[in-house]
């Protein structure tokens, strides 16, 4: 079946210590989305790609960083982690065109000791 | 301004009740879309629907139903004879064609049903 996929589901890691975070799709969409996702809130938008054009929200701490190095896979690279952003991470994509759904893998879920 | 309004924090019925959820946009736009999404315990967000401006047909899935009236800027979602499985946080969002892909998100609506 064709998915969004998100490893790893759990990640633990240490303040200040950095952390990568990959998604995969098997969709074949040109859009890729990162979300951060804290407890009783909804989503929020970190950064997409449309195909290699990355596309950074103007609220995005610096601390966050993405590399899409093909198609099929984007990874979300957390610098200096801090206690804030412990949260659930989702990935999703969409297709130009489609209009615009996005579909979502599982998500990891960040942990900062 | 918050764009999409989700009213209902939390929302507890039993087995077998029907329920429905409620959610109210704001737009400028005259093309927007507008989506539901299930977000379960194990937190993947789950798309269930997208309704475009002009199409204000109303849809039925088995037991979920939509209700798009844009009259009253509302997208509300019904679902018949509730179970257990349905219990998760149900998002409504709005993307508006000059948002850049941004979702508009509501604040979500966290469903119990109780057996």
């Amino acid at each position: 079946d064709a998915m969004v996929i998100q490893n790893p589901r759990y990640q633990v890691t240490q303040f200040g210590k950095p952390v990568t975070l990959s998604c995969s799709q098997t969709l074949n969409h040109n859009v890729m989305y990162w979300y951060q996702q804290k407890s009783s809130q909804a989503p929020k938008l970190l950064f997409h790609y449309y195909d290699k054009d990355f596309n950074n929200e103007a609220d995005t701490p610096d601390n966050f960083q993405s590399r899409r190095p093909n198609t099929s896979f984007c990874f979300l690279d957390i610098r200096s982690p801090g206690l804030g952003d412990a949260a659930m991470y989702l990935c999703a994509t969409s297709r130009r065109g489609d209009p615009e759904t996005q579909y979502f893998g599982p998500g990891t879920r960040l942990l900062v000791l | 301004a918050q764009k999409v309004t989700q009213a209902q924090t939390e929302i507890s019925v039993v087995e077998k009740e029907d329920v429905t959820l409620d959610c109210v946009y704001e737009t400028r736009d005259t093309t927007y879309y507008l989506f539901w999404y299930k977000q379960p315990p194990s937190g993947e967000l789950v798309f269930l629907i997208r309704r475009n401006s002009f199409d204000e047909q109303n849809e039925i899935s088995g037991r979920y139903s939509w209700n798009f009236q844009k009259s009253t800027s509302s997208f509300n979602f019904t679902i018949t004879a509730s179970q257990v499985v349905d219990s998760a946080v149900y998002f409504c969002a709005l993307l508006e064609m000059d948002s850049n892909y941004q979702l508009i998100w509501g604040a979500g609506t966290k469903l119990i049903i109780k057996p």
